[in-house]
């Protein structure tokens, strides 16, 4: 069936960093764009980044432009997100959702992993 | 970047009752308006999108409408399942960006 699987979520100190991933299954992941979106903790949802099917074309939030690098493998069915220079306001919960070719929303999202920015 | 404004920040309804979401945009974003429902520990579920068509496998008593600047989600007829918190999502203009949600209560 289809499935967006997150994991690579933990405990970081400001400063540090982690990689995100996200494994793909049920649908042909090279047909899509897809995206990362972030929830903190009892807050609502902020879109972080976006890359197209091939992932020639990225776009970023500017809270994370230049700390954070989206990519994709489209031969594992992976999307990838790695956080650099991690900040206490990074502290949320990630999802990675799918991009349908109708429009920029989300048709499918994943389960989440969750990122903690702690000393 | 443009700001969705969701109201009211709790709604509560009784079951069978019939809800009433608004969304407004700060500036237009024609018609494309997502609406999703969120409920505790889950991710995301998209209900809505281009403003009034319902995403697969939703219920009919779930609708939007509206454009522009002035959306609206209806649940007809408020069921268990249907308590939640719902949020809007502009992707007319980058960067997307979404409402603060509102909360479906049972009262």
């Amino acid at each position: 069936q289809v499935q967006l699987v997150e994991s690579g979520g933990g405990l970081v100190k400001p400063g540090g960093s982690l990689r995100l991933s996200c494994a793909v299954s049920g649908f042909t992941f090279s047909d899509y764009y897809m995206s990362w979106i972030r929830q903190a903790p009892g807050k609502g949802l902020e879109w972080v980044s976006d890359i197209s099917s091939s992932g020639s074309t990225i776009y970023y939030a500017d809270s994370v432009k230049g700390r954070f690098t989206i990519s994709r493998d489209n031969a594992k069915n992976s999307l990838y997100l790695q956080m650099n220079s991690l900040r206490a306001e990074d502290t949320a919960v990630y999802y990675c959702a799918r991009v349908p070719a109708a429009g920029w929303y989300f048709d499918l999202w994943g389960r989440a992993t969750l990122v903690t920015v702690s000393s | 970047d443009i700001v969705m404004t969701q109201s009211p920040a709790t709604l509560s309804v009784s079951p069978g009752e019939r809800a009433t979401l608004s969304c407004r945009a700060s500036q237009s974003v024609s018609s494309n308006l997502a609406w999703y429902q969120q409920k505790p520990g889950q991710a995301p579920r998209l209900l809505i999108y281009g403003a009034s068509t319902r995403a697969t496998g939703i219920p009919a008593r779930f609708s939007g409408s509206g454009s522009g600047t002035e959306f609206t989600l209806t649940i007809s007829s408020l069921q268990s399942e249907d308590f939640a918190v719902y949020y809007c999502q502009q992707y007319n203009n980058w960067p997307w960006t979404f409402g603060q949600g509102t909360k479906v209560e049972m009262k």
